[in-house]
């Protein structure tokens, strides 16, 4: 069971749809991170958030937009989403916010772009 | 330029026998480095890690070394087990880095009964 909570754990929209997606965390951690997953590759870091303020966006596009509500929540909204956006995309957590600590991942929604 | 390297895609063990996973690194800058476990349709779990001035963490079944000079870690598996079958990310990442973990991209591990 993993201690990173993401919802939905599949996704299909179409291009004009606008959706996000949900990440929850109790293990008081104060850092949390979007990565993307494409099939057979790597995770690659979108988003990180520290004490709850973005401190980190990789060149992400802006059809990608992270919020973070409170320090056990983390949303992903998606609009106008391009069929090369379908991936696996995890939701992670780590204690602190150093870069020595282990960062711990959900289940990760999978999303499917029409 | 991938800055993280596992050269073996695949890897098939023997239960009961050891598991080596190898990983190359080129940013003489990575001072901590992890091993991560992901099963089909789960997110990568965390396993064991190392810091640099380290050259060898053990952990019950699993121990990663460590050469800095060579720019290798290796993570061991003794004994291996069926259920051990995953795919085995290495990350690494650096101080000025802040928390961004560069991922290899990953070795599938098969153990046979």
């Amino acid at each position: 069971d993993t201690e990173v909570t993401q919802t939905p754990k599949h996704l299909v929209m179409g291009m004009t749809n606008k959706k996000s997606l949900k990440c929850e965390q109790h293990m008081g951690h104060r850092a949390m991170y979007w990565y993307k997953q494409k099939a057979k590759k790597p995770p690659e870091l979108m988003f990180v958030y520290s004490y709850e303020k973005l401190s980190i966006n990789e060149s992400v596009p802006s059809r990608f937009s992270p919020e973070c509500p409170n320090s056990s929540l983390l949303n992903l909204h998606l609009h106008a989403l391009q069929p090369e956006d379908s991936a696996l995309y995890l939701c992670a957590s780590s204690q602190g916010t150093g870069s020595n600590q282990p960062q711990h991942f959900g289940d990760g929604t999978r999303l499917s772009i029409l | 330029d991938q800055q993280v390297k596992q050269n073996s895609p695949s890897l098939s063990v023997q239960e009961g026998r050891i598991s080596i996973l190898n990983c190359d690194y080129t940013n003489s800058m990575f001072d901590y480095f992890l091993w991560y476990k992901k099963y089909p349709a789960e997110g990568p779990t965390f396993l064991i890690s190392i810091s640099s001035i380290k050259d060898k963490n053990e952990d019950g079944r699993f121990t990663v070394f460590l050469n800095k000079s060579a720019k290798h870690l290796s993570l061991h598996i003794v004994p291996s087990q069926p259920g051990d079958s995953a795919v085995y990310f290495c990350a690494a990442s650096a101080d000025n880095y802040g928390q961004n973990f560069v991922f290899g991209p990953g070795t599938r591990l098969s153990v046979l009964p």
